[in-house]
């Protein structure tokens, strides 16, 4: 079965430092990677998406991540952080060879960035 | 607004009551889901439609969960007997068919469900 990881719980840092929150996954075949973030009072929106092409993807207000497959990693990255990422972040991963079009999500990560 | 709405936002019950929440999807799109959300915990899948059809169903989707999309536009999700361990934020969410599986999901605001 399709699951995702998310190694860190909680991250604090402050404005203008570098952000990494991993994610790896476990799946053999092809898959479709998304990071989604949680404003605090917000729904769920769309940070950004791997599923072909370039392993190095670009989303909103900055943020990259990269798909690395011999890891099975898509971590995200954002090189100077702002007290407005405070928010709770989310790996997440379908694998549409296999027939379904369910999206499994990590456990989170809770970013909290210091002004 | 034309975003994925949830009714209620916020349900209080007492255990072994039923509950049911309603989902509208964004008018175009054919998918829609359903997640719980635990505090500390990601969403968890729960099920999903296309159009009509329930495609899948999560094994952790017991007898007492039933969900409906009975024309293919919004979606109940009943609660029957309800436990305390049911008491979670549960998501809507929708896609557009177009957009295949690597399209992306629009969430709804949740509703909460507290049993006591």
């Amino acid at each position: 079965a399709q699951s995702v990881s998310q190694h860190n719980h909680h991250v604090i840092l402050s404005e203008a430092a570098s952000l990494e929150l991993g994610c790896n996954y476990s799946y053999g075949g092809t898959v479709n990677l998304f990071w989604y973030v949680q404003y605090p009072g917000q729904h769920l929106q769309l940070l950004l998406k791997y599923f072909s092409g370039d392993p190095l993807v670009k989303g909103i207000k900055g943020f990259e991540a990269e798909f690395i497959k011999s890891k099975f990693s898509f971590n995200l990255r954002k090189p100077s952080v702002q007290w407005s990422d405070t928010a709770e972040y989310f790996c997440a991963v379908n694998a549409p060879p296999s027939g379904t079009y369910k999206y499994i999500f990590g456990t989170g990560t809770r970013l909290k960035v210091l002004a | 607004d034309t975003g994925v709405s949830q009714d209620p936002r916020h349900k209080i019950t007492k255990r072994g009551q039923n509950v049911t929440f309603r989902c509208d999807p964004i008018s175009e799109h054919n998918r829609l889901y359903w997640y719980r959300q635990t505090l500390g915990q990601g969403p968890e899948f729960l099920t999903y439609f296309q159009n009509e059809a329930q495609l899948e169903k999560s094994r952790l989707l017991s007898d007492r969960f039933s969900a409906e999309r009975p024309k293919g536009s919004f979606s109940t999700l009943e609660i029957q007997r309800t436990e305390q361990g049911d008491s979670a934020m549960y998501l809507c969410a929708s896609s557009p068919m177009t957009s295949g599986v690597t399209g992306e999901l629009f969430f709804g605001e949740g509703s909460r469900l507290t049993v006591l």
